[in-house]
């Protein structure tokens, strides 16, 4: 069956650092999200693409956070530096392009600790 | 502001009881209604909700929508331990998606 890979799973890393993550979506999924889920809460959303190109990252602190998507299939999102706030799991999910059936498929996470 | 709220927070129930859980949202453009189960990793889909007053249903769970009252509800009969999870409900505003806190389940055996 066919998954959304995502790396590290764990990721543990002192503040003023830099931090990478990576995902490869489901095959032939052309829209791509990046969330960030701080424990307790549900998904927030902090970039959305449709193939190559940005379509929503309106909620990304620009200042910090960077992602990219260069060839329209995986994706690395970036943090430098982190700060202690960032703490939480970073989900990737991707879906169809027209995603008539609403479904989005997640990764496993990548858990990000910042000390 | 687009916004989607659940209740209740948290619930525990013995194993073999009904729960129902809610889902409030105000969300524009709106156009479904989804529900979403989370263990301890990714969130797996569970339910898309479009139309008023059809029950989609799957094994023990099932849901509904209420267009005119904005809110949606996900029943769990017969609760397994199995079922222990977060469940995330999610307004789909023109394709972006707006997601509640969620509902975390615990089923004691």
């Amino acid at each position: 069956e066919a998954e959304v890979a995502q790396s590290p799973r764990y990721k543990i890393t002192e503040k003023s650092q830099a931090v990478a993550f990576w995902c490869d979506p489901i095959s032939g999924h052309a829209t791509l999200y990046w969330y960030r889920q701080i424990l307790g809460q549900g998904p927030e959303l902090l970039v959305q693409f449709q193939d190559e190109s940005v379509v929503d990252d309106s909620q990304l602190p620009k200042d910090r956070f960077s992602a990219e998507r260069l060839k329209g299939v995986d994706s690395t999102l970036k943090i430098q530096p982190a700060e202690l706030g960032d703490s939480a799991m970073y989900l990737c999910a991707s879906s169809q392009p027209s995603r008539d059936t609403g479904e989005l498929f997640f990764g496993e996470g990548s858990r990000l600790t910042v000390l | 502001e687009d916004k989607v709220v659940q209740s209740p927070l948290s619930l525990v129930v013995h194993e073999g009881d009904t729960v129902t859980l809610n889902c409030s949202y105000e969300v524009t453009n709106f156009r479904s209604l989804l529900w979403y189960k989370q263990e301890k990793k990714a969130p797996t889909f569970l339910f898309m909700l479009t139309s008023s007053g059809i029950e989609k249903k799957s094994g023990r769970l099932s849901s509904i929508l209420d267009k005119k009252e904005l809110f949606s509800i996900l029943n769990i009969t017969a609760t397994q331990t199995g079922d222990s999870a977060v469940y995330l409900c999610a307004g789909d505003s023109n394709y972006q998606l707006i997601w509640g806190a969620g509902t975390k389940l615990i089923i004691k055996p």
